[in-house]
């Protein structure tokens, strides 16, 4: 079973500091996407990323896919309350052929 | 309008009764899933379903039994209810199998006393 290692789980910082996630695994996968999930709802796709080395921005949100593909990380720059929930990242591909793996989650708490 | 709605919200039940939960999508996808997530937020594939075929069978108890009348529904029946099985569990869809990012329903919150 390919595992997908999620950084940090817990993340409780103050409104305007910067943050990671990151999102490793062993194994190459053909695709990557970013999710966050707000109490009471279901996760909500952020961004995929499908080429190595790909940088896409969604706003304050920065989203990176490693060279070889097999790791990416989630940079928020300036945090804000609004940016408090579950960040998840999925993977597909690998040996896992028809369904994504998701990493364990990031638990993003953004004070006031 | 609602794009992948579950029912219901909350299910409250004790050991050993049988519960289901239903899903709809009208989104016009083909692939439809089932997914657990657990106290600790981690989200496992239970099933998926691509035009009503079953594609996707993870080591679920057989208890669990998915049903699909049509490619926009994707019903899931728990015989048995165990403790263990106090979960939230997720109804997603996506336009077809492999990578396609995944729409989810906003889940159904079962608790088993």
């Amino acid at each position: 079973t390919q595992l997908l290692e999620q950084s940090p789980q817990f993340l409780s910082i103050q409104e305007g500091e910067n943050l990671t996630v990151y999102c490793n695994s062993s194994s190459v996968f053909s695709s990557l996407q970013w999710y966050r999930q707000e109490p009471g709802e279901g996760p909500v796709l952020l961004v995929t990323v499908v080429t190595g080395g790909e940088v896409k921005k969604l706003k304050r949100l920065t989203f990176q896919f490693g060279d070889a593909r097999k790791d990416s990380s989630l940079h928020i720059t300036a945090a804000q309350p609004g940016d408090t929930g579950l960040y998840l990242c999925a993977a597909a591909g690998g040996t896992s052929y028809g369904k994504l793996t998701f990493g364990q989650g990031t638990i993003l708490t953004v004070h006031p | 309008d609602t794009a992948v709605s579950q029912t219901p919200k909350y299910l409250v039940t004790q050991m050993g009764n049988d519960k289901s939960i239903k899903c709809e999508q009208n989104l016009g996808h083909d692939t439809m899933y089932w997914y657990k997530q657990d106290s600790k937020k981690f989200l496992k594939i239970m099933f998926s379903y691509n035009n009503k075929e079953l594609i996707i069978n993870e080591t679920v108890p057989n208890r669990f039994s998915p049903k699909s009348p049509d490619k926009a529904h994707l019903n899931l029946h728990i015989n048995s209810l165990e403790l263990g099985d106090s979960a939230v569990y997720f109804c997603a869809s996506s336009q077809v199998i492999s990578a396609s990012p995944l729409h989810f329903g906003n889940g159904t919150r079962l608790t088993v006393t």
